[in-house]
């Protein structure tokens, strides 16, 4: 099976715009979770979708928010850019439920200038 | 906060095995000990889980206490490829109203050498 796979890898913008970076879950998974990854606070979880919904959001400002489509697809939207969003973007999807093993993608770059 | 303690780096000579140490005094009895490792700048990646019986798969074994309170990853024949920073992590793992989101800490990171 495929794995985990994000789109785009890396990607610059600049204070002020906003991005959208997108997860294919591995075939047949329905969870999906997404983390930030920063040199100065690890991991961190952003959100998980589950049957399209969000079931839980970590401690993130409402710039960031997500969906899941009806293909267990998800999308993440980080708006209004800051230099401190620069950071690693990691998706995680799960079988079944977001309490199953999570097997995570290679993640996205972000760089914010 | 994470629940786990596990020492910040250990080394490991190539082909010996490593024994990554990790405690988790306050783990439940519905929490699993779940451990990932992430080889620089790539996603984690999954190794192994277990809830209270050893466990081994391909790639690694896993040693719980009788207590469940402390846990020892093993990696038999360490090569360079395996350095990475691992991470130690328990979490419920059931269907019901519980939140799935990993809490990493800092993990340990191991460093094979030639």
């Amino acid at each position: 099976k495929a794995g985990v796979t994000q789109t785009p890898r890396y990607l610059i913008k600049t204070r002020g715009q906003q991005v959208t970076l997108s997860c294919s879950p591995i075939s047949g998974h329905r969870s999906v979770s997404w983390y930030q990854q920063t040199p100065g606070q690890g991991l961190q979880f952003l959100f998980e979708y589950f049957s399209e919904t969000q079931r839980n959001k970590g401690n993130f400002p409402g710039r960031f928010s997500g969906r899941q489509f009806s293909n267990s697809r998800s999308e993440m939207n980080v708006s209004t850019l800051e230099l401190g969003d620069s950071a690693l973007y990691l998706c995680a999807s799960s079988p079944r439920h977001p309490t199953d093993t999570q097997y995570f993608g290679p993640g996205t770059r972000l760089t914010v200038l | 906060d994470a629940k786990t303690t596990q020492p910040p780096s250990m080394d490991c000579a190539e082909g010996r095995a490593a024994n990554l140490p990790c405690n988790h005094s306050t783990i439940s009895g519905n929490e699993y000990v779940y451990w990932y490792r992430q080889i620089h700048s790539q996603g984690p990646q999954y190794i192994i889980h277990g809830l209270k019986n050893n466990e081994t798969n391909e790639m690694a074994s896993l040693i719980i206490t009788e207590d469940r309170k402390s846990s020892t990853l093993i990696l038999p024949h360490a090569t360079l490829r395996d350095t990475a920073v691992y991470y130690c992590i328990v979490r419920v793992k059931n269907y019901g109203g519980s939140q799935g989101n990993l809490i990493f800490g800092k993990g340990t990171k191991l460093s094979v050498k030639p």
